[in-house]
């Protein structure tokens, strides 16, 4: 158990809905990150934040937004969804901001099936 | 933007046979993180690299970090049914900030036969 909890464990919506995932890190890290992790593009980074602020940004659509609440909790939205869009989806979280030094802790994902 | 290519997809071994996967990056990192994700299971952080030249051991695990600092390995000694599961690499770039997220290699599946 990584400490990192992400809810709900599966998802199985529509195409053209909106969907919201959760991410509680683990206590005392600061930083989070989002990844989609799909059969063809392996696992590819989305977003991090890191107190509340966005940090660095990765493969994101602009279909999909992100936001850290003053808990630290994340949320990532995802909306017009399209069958492309099923994939696991991964919280990871760290104590700091900078990647470097620093291990990243992974959530159990969450696997959202758009049919 | 930056790639990290990583071979074999797959490798299918005898149990107590060595293994090696191999991390090639299109860029030169300022580290590299080795983790391992178990079938049905999260990546699990291994280790991370961050000197030229670098290699660190782990019980039977040997990483490595290259010379110029774009590629990595990751060899696995007399491999046991516990080492199943997808090893990853994820480099991260020489940017300002630090704060980038890691670039995933695609992974390589570890199969035993008993």
């Amino acid at each position: 158990d990584s400490g990192v909890t992400q809810t709900p464990k599966h998802l199985i919506t529509a195409t053209g809905q909106r969907v919201t995932l959760r991410c509680s890190p683990r206590s005392g890290d600061l930083s989070v990150y989002w990844y989609q992790q799909s059969l063809d593009q392996g696992l590819q980074f989305l977003i991090q934040y890191y107190n509340g602020e966005e940090r660095a940004k990765g493969n994101i659509l602009e279909r999909f937004s992100a936001q850290q609440f003053p808990d630290l909790h994340s949320e990532l939205n995802l909306s017009s969804l399209e069958l492309g869009d099923s994939a696991l989806y991964f919280c990871a979280s760290s104590a700091v901001a900078r990647v470097n030094y620093n291990e990243q802790f992974f959530g159990p994902g969450t696997r959202l099936t758009v049919l | 933007g930056q790639q990290v290519m990583q071979i074999p997809q797959y490798q299918h071994v005898q149990e107590g046979e060595d293994f090696t996967t191999y991390c090639n990056s299109s860029t030169t990192l300022s580290n590299i993180q080795w983790y391992k994700q178990r079938p049905g299971g999260h990546p699990v952080f291994l280790i991370q690299l961050v000197k030229s030249g670098e290699v660190k051991k782990q019980k039977r695990l040997t990483f490595q970090f290259g010379e110029a600092k774009k590629n990595s390995s990751l060899h696995i000694t007399a491999t046991q049914t516990t080492d199943v599961g997808t090893y990853f690499c994820a480099g991260q770039g020489v940017s300002g900030g630090g704060a980038d997220g890691l670039t995933f290699g695609k992974g390589t599946h570890l199969i035993i036969q008993p």
